[in-house]
């Protein structure tokens, strides 16, 4: 099995940034993803790490390193409608399958 | 356009019934995936399948069933032998490419 730890909830402020961490423990890491989600609705994707640093995608940035198991998702310029749960995902290789196992998720409330 | 359909969105059922929730895709996507989402929990893998005619136990696969006849299609069937079958139910597909998981927009099954 693997651990995937992320915090429960966070608030900020509309025009702030929040950084939203996740640890993790796995064997046959494979990938990092992480996942938006707005109550009630499917996961939508945001970005995939693989390799150790930083890929920056627009508000939205995520950050990896492999050998402390530990990345986070930075929103930056909060607007309203990114209030959601942000799910870590992580991918690990076990024979010839890939599977993907999610955190409980980060529900992010931003204020006006 | 090219996604994954599920229905229904919302069901309910009686104690001791069955209930098959479908899931279709048309991105021509090999691997399907069927998880499950209960509030503060992380979503869970109940089953998936990487190809036609194949399929494998997930992590929580008690009391559920699938087949996978086409590649377009992956139902579940929540048997009455599922003790809290009460939950938001996902499907996805997986682009063998990027990885990425696509999601359908999920299915809320009540059990009354």
């Amino acid at each position: 099995g693997q651990n995937i730890d992320q915090p429960t909830e966070m608030t900020a402020t509309e025009g702030a940034i929040v950084q939203i961490n996740c640890t993790y423990q796995t064997s046959g890491f494979n990938g990092l993803f992480w996942y938006q989600q707005h109550a009630g609705e499917a996961p939508t994707f945001l970005s995939y790490n693989v390799l150790d640093g930083l890929e920056e995608k627009g508000r939205f940035s995520s950050f990896l390193s492999r050998s402390k198991g530990y990345s986070y998702l930075l929103l930056k310029e909060l607007q309203m409608k990114d209030s959601a749960s942000y799910l870590c995902a992580v991918r690990r290789k076990a024979s010839n399958d890939y599977k993907l196992s999610f955190g409980a998720g980060t529900t992010v409330t931003v204020r006006a | 356009d090219g996604g994954i359909t599920q229905s229904p969105k919302y069901l309910f059922r009686k104690e001791g019934q069955n209930v098959t929730l479908s899931c279709e895709q048309n991105l021509n996507h090999d691997a399907m995936y069927w998880y499950r989402q209960d509030p503060g929990q992380g979503l869970r893998l109940i089953y998936y399948s990487q190809i036609v005619n194949d399929f494998q136990k997930g992590d929580i696969a008690e009391g559920y069933s699938v087949s996978r006849e086409k590649k377009e299609s992956f139902p579940l069937t929540v048997t009455s032998a599922q003790k809290n079958p009460t939950a938001f139910y996902l499907c996805a597909s997986r682009n063998r490419n990027t990885g990425e998981l696509f999601f359908g927009e999920g299915s809320r099954l009540t059990v009354l």
